[in-house]
């Protein structure tokens, strides 16, 4: 079956930018994903890409895609402190109905001031 | 901006019992679902329902769940004789023909 997986800890200072990691498995056409987590809250969807594409820029966001290592970044630029939450990166197949997630199992991001 | 609400925020049962979890996914929305997170493990898919109907479930969906849409805004999932393992955060989402939006989440004990 689909895996996913992310190391599980970042740490970086203010103002600098923050990189986390993704491989997963699934060869097939995808739909990748980026979810925040802050404490207590749900997941808020950050950011998504398609799998035929190799990079997505969404303000301070950019989302890196390369298809043939099956590895899948997210940049975050100009890190703030309210940027510490932990992200859940996650795939999905192309179905006609629905979206069933894979998540990994999140990458705890602590930025320090 | 419209978003997915989950009752109640936190709830405690007692080993055995019965627990509703009840969530109102986004309006024009058509598919459901439920996801799972074990303290400290990963996200699991539970189930998805679309068309009144299950599309899609887990093994760990087993004759211990059920899911219903009693009427046109609630989808409720229900864990009957609640174990200890059942122990979690259950987020409920919904999605149009694109991303899944999530809800804040239940978190379920089970003592």
């Amino acid at each position: 079956g689909e895996d996913v997986e992310q190391s599980l800890f970042l740490s970086v200072r203010e103002g600098d930018s923050s990189v986390i990691n993704c491989t997963y498995t699934d060869s097939s056409s995808t739909y990748l994903y980026w979810y925040k987590q802050e404490p207590g809250a749900g997941l808020q969807l950050l950011t998504y890409i398609f799998s035929n594409m190799d990079m997505k820029q969404d303000q301070r966001l950019t989302v890196l895609l390369n298809k043939k290592d099956k590895h899948l970044s997210l940049r975050i630029a100009d890190t703030q402190t309210g940027d510490s939450a932990i992200y859940f990166c996650a795939e999905s197949p192309i179905k006609a109905a629905g979206n069933k997630l894979t998540f990994g199992g999140g990458t705890r991001v602590l930025v320090k001031p | 901006e419209p978003e997915v609400t989950q009752t109640p925020s936190h709830q405690v049962t007692q080993m055995g019992q019965e627990v509703i979890l009840r969530c109102v996914p986004i309006s024009n929305h058509l598919y459901f679902y439920w996801y799972r997170q074990i303290l400290g493990q990963k996200v699991e898919f539970l189930v998805s329902f679309y068309n009144n109907e299950i599309s899609e479930k887990s093994e760990i969906f087993d004759d211990q769940f059920s899911v219903e849409r009693p009427d046109g805004s609630n989808f409720t999932l229900k864990i009957r004789s609640t174990k200890l393992e059942d122990s979690a955060m259950y987020f409920c989402a919904s999605s149009g023909q694109g991303e899944a939006f999530f809800g804040q989440g239940t978190r379920l004990t089970v003592v």
